[in-house]
This record gives structure tokens, C-alpha cells and sequence, in this order.
């Protein structure tokens, strides 16, 4: 069964970091180029980042760029977002996703949550 | 980018009517990658239809997507119960990304 799961989510103060984590399966990871899209709470969807198959190309929202990393581990099936200079407005879930190859639909994880507070 | 619009904001209808939901974009895209979903408090987003008419797995057949230019329209022929949530557009053809900002389906 294919499938995406974030993990990583927390709370923290502004300015903190964090690295949220996505894990793949059943399918061949290396194959496939990952977004990441937030969801603020009470808010609509936004795109934050996408990289490559191979990691060498990196893409971000203006919102986040200078202070969000996006990576991938192709050995390990994982997708990662560092997080850094956090501010209160990243608080929201976070989705990484893909789009099947194939039938070309767009496949979701179920989120984790990231809250930045004082 | 690609701008997304959704119309209407909100929609107040019974169960048993029809919804339509309607997304226009700024310019068109690849292949029609546009999706749409459905999203619940407290769930994450739920794939309805993608390629702008295709069913998602499990999705009833009372949703249904077409596509006119660059206007694509989402039908929900009886609303169920279950129905009565927020529906977002996405466009995936492009880089970036870009959604919709959301029409709500209420009970009237």
C-alpha cells in the first residue's frame, strides 16, 4: 500500500526550529519529486516547497524561503523540512505529498501539526 | 502563478439538491491536473476528483468534474449528509502549486 506519513510536529517558541520527517512506502521513492503544502488553522491550502528526484533542485514560497529547507533521503524513503527563524504564522499542518505516476493523481499524508508559540 | 478562484464562497443548500462548485484559473495548465477536495474540521483534505474529471478511489459517483477552457466545475448530483463540508481547487500541472480559496457547502 503506498503511503506518506509525517512525523515531527511539535510546539515551539519563535525563532526555534524544527524538522518535520516523511516517510514512504510502497513505492519507488526515488521516482518521484515531493512538495510540501501547509494548512494555517481556520485557513486555506498553501504550497510551501518542492524538491526533485534527486535533491538538486529546490523550490519555495516566498514565505518560507531563507529559513526553510527542504531535503530528501533517497535510501531511507524520506522526504525532510527543516524549519528555522520559525514565527507564529507557520503555525499549521503540514503535508507532504506527490503526484502518482500513472494515474496522475495527487497523493497526501494526514499531516502533522507544527504550533509556534511564545 | 496560477490564481485559483472559487465560486461561490458559501453555498446553503438541503440534502438531496445538487451543488455546483465552480474554479476558474488565471491561465491555462498541463494536462488538466486539476484536482478537488473535501475537507472536514479537524481532517485532512480528502482527494474527490483529479485530471479535472477523474474519480478519486472510493469516491461516489454523485461527484463529478468537468472542465470548459479554463473553467472547471465541480457537481454534486444529491447531496448527502456527509457533503456538507469546505471543497478546495488545486492546479498540480504548474509549478507552483495553487489552491482555491475554499467554497463552503452548509446546510440551509
Amino acid at each position: 500500500q503506498e503511503q506518506l506519513v509525517e512525523s515531527g510536529g511539535g510546539v515551539v517558541q519563535p525563532g526555534g526550529s524544527l524538522r518535520l520527517s516523511c516517510a514512504a512506502s510502497g513505492f519507488t521513492f526515488s521516482t518521484y519529486r515531493f512538495h510540501w503544502v501547509r494548512q494555517a488553522p481556520g485557513k486555506g491550502l498553501e504550497w510551501v516547497a518542492l524538491i526533485s528526484y534527486d535533491g538538486n533542485d529546490k523550490y519555495y514560497a516566498d514565505s518560507v524561503k531563507g529559513r526553510f529547507t527542504i531535503s530528501r533521503d533517497n535510501s531511507k524513503n524520506t522526504l525532510y523540512l527543516q524549519m528555522d527563524s520559525l514565527r507564529v504564522e507557520d503555525t499549521a499542518v503540514y503535508y507532504c505529498a506527490r503526484v502518482t505516476i500513472g494515474s496522475g493523481s495527487p497523493s497526501w499524508g494526514q499531516g502533522t501539526l507544527l504550533i509556534v508559540s511564545p | 502563478e496560477i490564481v485559483l478562484t472559487q465560486s461561490p464562497g458559501t453555498l446553503s443548500l438541503s440534502p438531496g439538491e445538487r451543488a455546483i462548485l465552480s474554479c476558474r484559473a488565471s491561465q491555462s495548465f498541463s494536462s488538466n491536473y486539476l484536482a478537488w477536495y473535501h475537507q472536514k474540521p479537524g481532517q485532512a483534505p480528502r482527494l474527490l476528483i483529479y485530471g479535472a474529471s477523474s474519480r478519486a478511489a472510493g469516491i461516489p459517483d454523485r461527484f463529478s468534474g468537468s472542465v470548459s477552457g479554463t473553467d472547471f466545475i465541480l457537481t454534486i448530483s444529491r447531496l448527502e449528509p456527509e457533503d456538507f463540508a469546505v471543497y478546495y481547487c488545486q492546479q498540480y500541472g504548474a509549478s507552483p502549486w495553487t489552491f482555491g480559496q475554499g467554497t463552503k457547502v452548509e446546510i440551509k
